[in-house]
């Protein structure tokens, strides 16, 4: 799997947008992004996954750059409850990749 | 849809003694199945994995071991815990294939605290 990384920790104001930034430089053509969420005392969440096209799902958006060295989170009204420590991975697909964990970054989203 | 149980939610040991944790996958057949384990202010470690019934992979040597014994079931033990094997553990599930859409779904979680 190829090497994330993170800023340790971000903050966010309530109601504007959060740009999680990662990168990941040593990707290979056929390695997803995925990214996850962990709040407190609870198990990650899943959050988005893309490989090279920007996505977007109910929780948040995904933009990948076009040579894939690094990507950047979205969530477009952060909330309180989007305080969580969010992980990048970068791994294979299916059966071929384990999830990895790094440290991830801590968003503290403040009223 | 596919839910995933673990328990027991926390669980207060002493050292020397066995552990058995256990997990459960519904609504799906045939998954991956993970053991996670997270120590105080650390981050998510790897223990085990499993693509099949029987099949253990271990990606961490350590005090502790897997096992599946049933397609959606599967068991994190030790015979005898350390100070060391404090922390919360967690249990995910992926599907098969060349894909997944929905990445790893978790458990809840099982706060081990070894006394």
């Amino acid at each position: 799997d190829a090497k994330t990384t993170q800023p340790p920790s971000m903050d966010c104001a309530e109601g504007r947008a959060a740009n999680l930034p990662c990168n990941h430089s040593t990707i290979s053509g056929n390695e997803y992004v995925y990214w996850y969420r962990q709040i407190h005392s609870q198990g990650p969440q899943y959050i988005i996954h893309g490989l090279k096209n920007n996505e977007t799902n109910e929780m948040a958006s995904l933009i990948i750059t076009e040579d894939r060295k690094s990507s950047t989170l979205i969530l477009p009204h952060a909330t309180l409850r989007d305080t969580a420590v969010y992980y990048c991975i970068a791994t294979y697909g299916g059966s071929q990749g384990n999830l990895i964990f790094g440290k991830g970054t801590k968003l503290s989203v403040k009223p | 849809s596919q839910t995933i149980h673990q328990w027991p939610a926390t669980l207060v040991q002493p050292v020397g003694s066995p552990l058995s944790l256990e997990c459960t996958v519904e609504g799906t057949s045939n998954p991956n199945l993970y053991w996670y384990r997270q120590a105080a202010g650390r981050g998510l470690q790897l223990l085990f994995y499993s693509v099949g019934i029987g099949q253990i992979s271990s990606e961490v040597p350590q005090n502790l071991s897997a096992s599946r014994p049933q397609d959606r079931q599967f068991i994190l033990s030790s015979k005898k815990l350390l100070l060391s094997d404090s922390g919360f553990y967690l249990c995910a599930w992926s599907g098969l294939g060349g894909s997944f859409n929905y990445g790893y779904t978790f458990g809840s979680g099982t706060r081990l605290t070894v006394v």
